[in-house]
């Protein structure tokens, strides 16, 4: 059973602070991992997506992944309050990248809420 | 608005009584999923068509559960005789490309009584 596991929280930051959220997951082969943002009662926003080990960065959003570690966080610089809501790392489940490009479902964490304090 | 759309955005039912969901992706994605989310837990998939091929389904996804994509475009999410259980955010999403971002409609929200 391939699962995506995230604190649920809620991570409360102060507004300007780094928020770090972090994600891990138990398929090895796992090639393609993604950050969506979900206000509460909307659906989810990709934020940002990943596939080399190494950071990523997008505006105030870093990605960090480390597959020997299977492991992948999100960094958001300079918290806003705007910010606060619940985070889902997903996680492709598709094999079929290895024959030239990913598709299939994603697995997604359960969301690790998070509270950015004016 | 050129994102993904789906129809109804709420929907109440009693018990027992059939539902259909429709969802348009992005123009031109090719692959396009559903997904449900409860409260509190993250999206899980239900299934997913490539073109109008319906690649794979869920465990989740019981015989009361069917889905089309007849030409490709748009796609239908029925579910039969429904159940308290069923109750949920139903949500569509699509892509295309090879890195498989998949990007998400409004959702449905079902509320069965």
């Amino acid at each position: 059973q391939k699962e995506v596991e995230q604190n649920s929280g809620p991570l409360s930051v102060p507004e300007g602070a780094i928020a770090s959220l972090n994600c891990t997951y138990s398929d090895r082969v796992s090639q393609s991992f993604f950050w969506y943002r979900q206000y509460s009662g909307k659906s989810p926003e990709l934020i940002m997506s990943i596939y080399s080990n190494g950071d990523k960065e997008d505006g105030r959003f870093t990605a960090q992944l480390n597959k020997a570690s299977q492991y992948v966080s999100l960094l958001i610089r300079d918290s806003q309050p705007s910010d606060s809501a619940t985070y889902l790392c997903a996680v492709n489940a598709d094999r079929l990248f290895l024959e030239g490009g990913s598709q299939g479902n994603l697995i997604f964490g359960k969301g690790t809420k998070l509270s950015v304090k004016p | 608005d050129t994102g993904v759309s789906q129809d109804p955005r709420h929907k109440i039912t009693k018990r027992g009584q059939n539902v259909t969901f429709r969802c348009d992706p992005i123009s031109e994605h090719n692959r396009l999923y559903w997904y449900r989310q409860t409260l509190g837990q993250g999206p899980e998939f239900l299934t997913y068509f490539q073109n109008e091929a319906q690649l794979e389904k869920s465990r989740l996804l019981s015989d009361r559960f069917s889905a089309e994509r007849p030409k490709g475009s748009f796609s239908t999410l029925e579910i039969q005789r429904t159940e308290q259980g069923d109750s949920a955010m139903y949500l569509c999403a699509s892509s295309d490309g090879p890195n498989n971002e998949q990007f998400f409609g409004p959702g449905t929200r079902l509320t069965v009584l």
